[in-house]
């Protein structure tokens, strides 16, 4: 079936670098992407999201952008912190009748981004 | 706000055992959904409530997997006869009806032997 899948296994960035993750998705259908930040021992964290219908969205310290010519999707992370260290999934869904889809998603194998200080 | 919770947080059996998930959603969270996290891979949905209805148990292995949630608020998943590739972290989130922030709970971590 379709996925969403990552280019990069593995990020290693200085403390107060830009971290760029990628992600690329298959499912021309899906219509909402959100990327997760998940801690070791812990569930996944919602770090922000993105609708079709917008190709970039700022959060504090965060930006996705997404390309849907080429389905596309990254997550920035201005002046990267060790706390930032975890691994980074992105995830899609499409929508449904009623909205009951938010929850139900594909989501991508990860990226382990390491902050050294 | 109380977040999801989950219990145990780890469990060891021996393949062809049983075992049981339990997770608390958010207060007044209608949609609640189970997903199973394999080692270095993301979360795979099982199945997802809306209140106490299936609205998709369609990636469920329904031959060993079972999951209800009678009042539609707490839920248990379980797994019987146990087997080894069933050893994974199993996560329960729920949503807030028409909104689209999944919350996520720490997750049940299973180990099959």
């Amino acid at each position: 079936g379709e996925s969403v899948g990552l280019h990069l296994p593995t990020l290693s960035v200085q403390e107060g670098d830009n971290s760029i993750i990628n992600c690329a998705y298959s499912n021309s259908a899906s219509d909402y992407f959100i990327w997760y930040k998940q801690e070791s021992g812990k569930g996944p964290q919602f770090i922000i999201d993105i609708r079709s219908n917008m190709d970039k969205r700022q959060g504090q310290r965060v930006t996705v952008l997404l390309n849907k010519t080429v389905k596309h999707l990254s997550l920035q992370i201005a002046a990267t912190q060790p706390g930032d260290s975890a691994v980074y999934f992105c995830a899609e869904s499409k929508s449904e009748l009623g909205g009951t889809s938010y929850g139900k998603l594909t989501f991508g194998q990860g990226t382990i981004l390491t902050v050294h200080p | 706000e109380a977040g999801v919770a989950q219990s145990p947080r780890y469990k060891i059996i021996e393949k062809r055992q049983s075992v049981a998930f339990w997770c608390n959603p958010i207060s007044g969270h209608a949609t609640l959904y189970w997903y199973q996290q394999i080692l270095g891979q993301g979360p795979k949905l099982l199945i997802q409530f809306q209140n106490n209805g299936v609205v998709d148990d369609s990636q469920l292995p329904k031959d060993r997997f079972s999951a209800e949630r009678l009042k539609g608020v707490d839920s248990t998943l379980k797994i019987q006869p146990a087997k080894l590739e069933d050893s994974a972290v199993y996560l329960c989130a729920s949503t807030a009806q028409y909104t689209g922030e999944l919350f996520f709970g720490e997750g049940s971590r299973l180990t099959v032997l």
